[in-house]
């Protein structure tokens, strides 16, 4: 049973356009949700988190929004960069459970 | 501060050959992971622990195991190595309270032949 659905699997977008990845999430004791960011050969990166008592983080050009009621969130990448190209996970936690539940993956190209 | 540390980066196995993966982490972390990564099937949890003696199993856990002897290490072993066990391996530490997210180490690349 996968709890954390994301899409698309994979992105194409030219540079300077907004690249969007959504998650959506099934278990409503989630109260942690990062997104991860990992380049080729490298270990994924805390990019950017929220918690479900705010709507929408923004730092810099990424942006989480979240929708508590449809229970899912996404990922902007606003004035994508071709050094933004890389494989972007979701992720949910609950408290005290000690381990995190991650979506599939996306891979995002930003075109020059 | 060096975050979590991996050993080896690159490991070549022949099936049936045993090995230990190390992590280490400074930062004091509670929670720490294994995860296997493989191509088009995102990061699968193999055991996870909550804190110094204490292991729980993930989704894949079979062919593996930990132990948490301290708070910094949790070492992956695996008992009898198989092909299927080919994948990149990645150990990761979180703290228990506050915004935890994973801090993850820079993987070992594991080959079995």
């Amino acid at each position: 049973q996968q709890q954390v659905k994301q899409s698309p699997q994979s992105l194409i977008v030219q540079k300077g356009g907004i690249s969007i990845i959504n998650c959506a999430y099934e278990n409503t004791a989630f109260d942690y949700f990062p997104w991860y960011q990992q380049f080729p050969g490298k270990g994924p990166a805390l990019l950017i988190a929220i918690r479900p008592d705010v709507s929408e983080k923004k730092e810099g050009r990424f942006t989480i929004s979240f929708n508590k009621s449809a229970k899912q969130f996404s990922l902007h990448i606003m004035d994508s960069q071709p050094g933004d190209s890389a494989t972007y996970f979701c992720a949910a936690s609950r408290p005290n459970a000690g381990k995190s539940t991650f979506g599939d993956g996306t891979t995002l190209t930003v075109k020059p | 501060n060096a975050g979590v540390t991996q050993t080896p980066k690159f490991q070549v196995l022949k099936t049936g050959q045993s090995m230990t993966l190390q992590c280490a982490q400074d930062m004091n972390h509670e929670y720490m992971s294994w995860y296997r990564q493989d191509p088009g099937m995102g990061l699968r949890l193999i055991h996870y622990s909550v804190g110094a003696g204490i292991t729980d199993q993930g989704e894949v856990p079979n062919g593996y195991n930990v132990s948490r002897s301290t708070t910094e290490d949790f070492p992956l072993r695996l008992l009898s190595a198989a092909p299927s066990q080919t994948s990149v391996y990645f150990c990761a530490s979180s703290p228990r309270t506050g915004n935890y997210g994973y801090t993850f180490g820079s993987g070992t690349r594991l080959t079995v032949v």
